[in-house]
This record gives structure tokens, sequence and C-alpha cells, in this order.
């Protein structure tokens, strides 16, 4: 079955440090999102990146899909306190629109 | 406040008993999802409606697990018989889901969380 892989699972960095998290897949996606769950809350869509090597920016995020569609990663450069959270991949199958699969995360915590 | 709302949010119960949790997605939403998310883990697929059409389903899900999305509305995933290993915050999540179109961000409730004794 198609699974999506995400690393590293946690990243401890100092405020101002750049952040970086990969999610792979098993299976060439139709498209990926990102989300950012903060502790105790709910995952909040971030992004979606639907173009073969696309790439998005949103302010200090920068979202890259692969050439094949098989990878995604996203980087944040100078860290603040706000992004602690944990960022998860959500990669879309090819031939089945309904679901999302979601990679396991990454745990992001910024020291002041 | 116009999101996705759950409801209980904390449900402690006793392992044989049933349990029974309810989504109301965004109005103009016509997919719903339900998502069960254990600590470390990302959210596990677990149930899709379109409209009131359950449309897929996990087959990680037991037969103890049912959900319903009657007139195409709010959802209810009943737990019947519930174990240990069903201790999980349950999430759902609606979709505008535009036909055709690979769109469709998940907005995501607060989430269920159930603890089974």
């Amino acid at each position: 079955g198609q699974q999506v892989m995400q690393i590293p699972q946690y990243q401890h960095v100092q405020e101002g440090e750049d952040f970086t998290t990969y999610c792979n897949s098993s299976t060439t996606l139709s498209n990926i999102q990102w989300y950012k769950q903060r502790p105790g809350g709910h995952p909040v869509f971030l992004i979606q990146l639907v173009k073969s090597g696309e790439v998005k920016k949103q302010k200090r995020l920068t979202f890259q899909f692969g050439e094949a569609k098989k990878n995604s990663s996203l980087h944040i450069t100078a860290t603040q306190t706000t992004d602690v959270g944990t960022y998860f991949c959500a990669g879309r199958g090819l031939y089945n629109f309904n679901k999302f699969y979601f990679g396991s995360g990454t745990k992001l915590n910024v020291k002041p | 406040d116009t999101g996705v709302s759950q409801d209980p949010r904390h449900k402690i119960t006793k392992r044989g008993q049933n349990v029974t949790f309810r989504c109301d997605p965004i109005s103009e939403h016509n997919r719903l999802y339900w998502y069960r998310q254990t600590l470390g883990q990302g959210p596990e697929f677990l149930t899709y409606f379109q409209n009131e059409a359950q449309l897929e389903k996990s087959r990680l899900l037991s037969d103890r697990f049912s959900a319903e999305r009657p007139k195409g509305s709010f959802s209810t995933l009943e737990i019947q018989r519930t174990e240990q290993g069903d201790s999980a915050m349950y999430l759902c999540a609606s979709s505008p889901g535009l036909a055709g179109v690979v769109t469709g961000e998940l907005f995501f409730g607060e989430g269920s969380r159930l603890t089974v004794l």
C-alpha cells in the first residue's frame, strides 16, 4: 500500500537557525499538502503543491515538490519560537482522490 | 464559529463499552473525513463521505467501527465493544471537494480524545 515517510522525527534548533523536513512517498502522488499541528492542537493546512518541481514560498517557509512527484520538502529560514509544532506532509494518490496519506510528522522545537 | 466542531472533546470509557462521536463539518463542505491519531504519529485515514455516501473505509477499520452521515450534514463515528488499543484522538475533517479537481484542503476539528481503561 501507499506509504509516506517523513524525516527527521524530531528537530531541535536554536532560534534563528534554519529547519528542513523531508517527505518521501513509495508511489507517485497527484499532489501533496503540508499541515502544522501546534502542541495540543489540530492540524492546520499550510499549502498544497500540485505540479512536478513546484516551489512555493510563504514568508520564511519554502515548499518544494520533487520532479518525480514522490518527494517534498519544507524549509523554514531563521526559525522563531512561533514555529514550534509538528509538521506533516499529506500525499494524495494518483488514482484515489478520496484520501490523504499523512507522514508521521517532524516535531520542531525552537529554543529562544 | 463556522469551523468544524466535534463532540465530545474528551471521553473516558471502560473496555467493552460503546462510544459515539459527532462531527459537524463546515456547512458548505460536501466531503467529510474521519482520521485517527495516536501520540507521535500522523493522522491515519479511517473513512470518507461525499455528501451522505460513505465512499471509502480503511481496511484497517474493524467491524466494531461504523460511521454515518445522514442527510449529508453531521456525521457520527461509533466504536462498539471498545478495546484499550482504540485509545486515540479521533479527528474529523471536511473539505469543499470540487468534483474532478485536484484540490481540497482539509479543515480539521479539534478532535475527540478517547481513553479506554
